[in-house]
């Protein structure tokens, strides 16, 4: 069946360095992918999407790449500090019926070395 | 705060009882979900309600049982659980039933012994 799926389940970086956490899909009809952030004790929140028709999108310290071609995403994190420890999930969505239909990944957990 | 409210935060309960998670949401949201977080699985979407009608139930069994009574609160009711329920609930709003604006709690922590 589809699936969104993460190539790595833990990601230890230094503070300062960059990060970047991958993201694998197989719906080629996903139109709209998220990434989420959940740090503990808390739920997934918001950080940046990208619709099907844009490869690159920048938020402040993220960026999202979107490669259509080999069903491929991916999230940067620039400069990255300790309160960026959390566990990343991507959600690609499908619309379906006139409703859009979420679909996560498992979630790598980024850890921030001070 | 997200403006998406859980509770209880924390709930154990044993397999022969009964209990309620609610979710409450003050954003003007009209549809409201329910996921399922295990460890190591990826989120399962468990209800989904659009103006206060379910529109969506994942092959969930029957000893979950949601309640939408108005657009703003949303229950799970538990019934004779398994320890294999044990997981974070999470609840989710968005301003319609599509992915924007999508806004989730803290979830309920539950522990079914």
């Amino acid at each position: 069946g589809e699936s969104v799926g993460l190539h790595l389940p833990t990601l230890s970086v230094q503070e300062g360095d960059n990060s970047i956490i991958n993201c694998a899909y197989s719906n080629s009809a996903s139109d709209y992918f998220i990434w989420y952030k959940q740090e503990s004790g808390k739920g997934p929140q918001f950080i940046i999407d990208i619709r099907s028709n844009m490869d690159k999108r920048q938020g402040q310290r993220v960026t999202v790449l979107l490669n259509k071609t080999v069903k491929h995403l991916s999230l940067q994190i620039a400069a990255t500090q300790p309160g960026d420890s959390a566990v990343y999930f991507c959600a690609e969505n499908i619309l379906s019926g006139g409703s859009y239909i979420p679909t996560f990944g498992r979630g790598t957990s980024l850890i921030v070395h001070p | 705060e997200t403006g998406v409210t859980q509770t209880p935060r924390h709930l154990v309960m044993g397999m022969t009882n009964k209990k309620s998670l609610k979710c409450e949401q003050h954003l003007g949201h009209n549809a409201m979900y329910w996921y399922k977080q295990s460890a190591k699985k990826p989120l399962e979407l468990m209800f989904v309600y659009s103006l206060e009608e379910r529109v969506e139930n994942n092959s969930v069994p029957s000893r979950f049982s949601p309640e939408c009574p108005n657009s703003s609160h949303l229950f799970l009711h538990l019934h004779t659980l398994q320890p294999e329920d044990s997981a974070l609930y999470l609840c989710a709003s968005s301003p319609k039933q599509s992915p924007y604006g999508y806004t989730f709690g803290s979830g309920t922590r539950l522990t079914v012994v």
